[in-house]
C-alpha cells in the first residue's frame, strides 16, 4: 500500500538552480495537488490537476510549473530557485466526488541557499 | 472565496480531560469539511469529514467533530485526551459553490496533552 510517494524527501539547492519534485500515486485518483507548508501559515495550494493532461493554478503558483503527462504522476518544477521557496512541499491526491478526502505524501523538505 | 480560521495556535489539555480544537469556515456554496492531523516530520493524516445531515461526525482514534451551520463551525472534540494525541491539527474546507479545486487549510493548532 504505497499510496502517495514523493521523491526526493530532502534537497538543498543553490539560488538559481532548477529541480523537479515527483509525486506518484497508485490509487487511480483523478485529482492531484501540490501544496507548500510554511510555519504559521498552514498549507497553501500551488497547482493542481483534475485529470491526466490538465493543470491549473492554485493560490501561490508563481515560480513553479507542473505537468501531468501520466495519470499516476504529478511533477512540480522550480526553474530558478529562490530562498523564498524554502519550504516543505506536499503532494496529495483524491478520487471523484466533492466529499472525498485527500491522501498526502510524506513531504519534501527543500532548502534554497 | 473560501477560508478557514483556527483561532488558537496552541491548546493545552491534561491527559484524561476532554479536548476541543476550534474551526470556523466561510464558503459561498455547500461546505465540505475535513480534519487532518500531522505528527512531526510526517505528512497529513485524514481524521474525519463532515457528512451532510450528520451534525456529529465520528472519526479515527476516538475523535469526533460537531458541525454547526448557523455558527459556520466544525470543532474537533475528544472525550478523553491521550498524550499520544499531541500533534498539529488542521481544519480544511472545500467549497461546493465552485472556484478553484483543492482544500483550503487553516493555519493549524498545536495540541499539547500533558501527562
Amino acid at each position: 500500500n504505497a499510496g502517495v510517494t514523493q521523491t526526493p524527501k530532502f534537497r538543498v539547492l543553490k539560488t538559481g538552480q532548477s529541480m523537479t519534485l515527483l509525486c506518484a500515486q497508485d490509487m487511480n485518483h483523478e485529482y492531484m495537488y501540490w501544496y507548500r507548508q510554511d510555519p504559521g501559515m498552514g498549507l497553501r495550494l500551488i497547482h493542481y490537476s483534475v485529470g491526466e493532461g490538465t493543470t491549473a493554478k492554485g493560490e501561490v503558483p508563481d515560480g513553479y510549473n507542473v505537468s501531468r503527462l501520466k495519470k499516476q504522476n504529478f511533477l512540480l518544477g522550480l526553474e530558478s530557485a529562490a530562498p523564498s521557496q524554502t519550504s516543505v512541499y506536499f503532494c496529495a491526491s483524491r478520487g471523484q466526488g466533492m466529499n472525498t478526502e485527500a491522501f498526502f505524501g510524506q513531504g519534501t523538505r527543500l532548502t534554497v541557499v | 472565496a473560501q477560508s478557514v480560521a483556527q483561532p488558537e495556535d496552541q491548546v493545552n489539555v491534561a491527559e484524561g480531560n476532554p479536548l476541543t480544537v476550534k474551526c470556523t469556515y466561510s464558503v459561498s456554496g455547500n461546505p465540505y469539511l475535513f480534519w487532518y492531523v500531522q505528527y512531526p516530520n510526517r505528512g497529513l493524516q485524514f481524521l474525519l469529514k463532515y457528512i451532510t445531515g450528520d451534525n456529529l461526525v465520528k472519526g479515527s482514534y476516538g475523535f469526533e467533530a460537531e458541525f454547526n451551520k448557523s455558527q459556520t463551525s466544525f470543532h474537533l472534540k475528544k472525550p478523553s485526551a491521550l498524550v499520544s494525541d499531541s500533534a498539529l491539527y488542521f481544519c480544511a474546507v472545500r467549497d461546493g459553490g465552485g472556484g478553484a479545486d483543492g482544500l483550503t487549510f487553516g493555519k493549524g493548532t498545536h495540541l499539547i496533552i500533558q501527562p
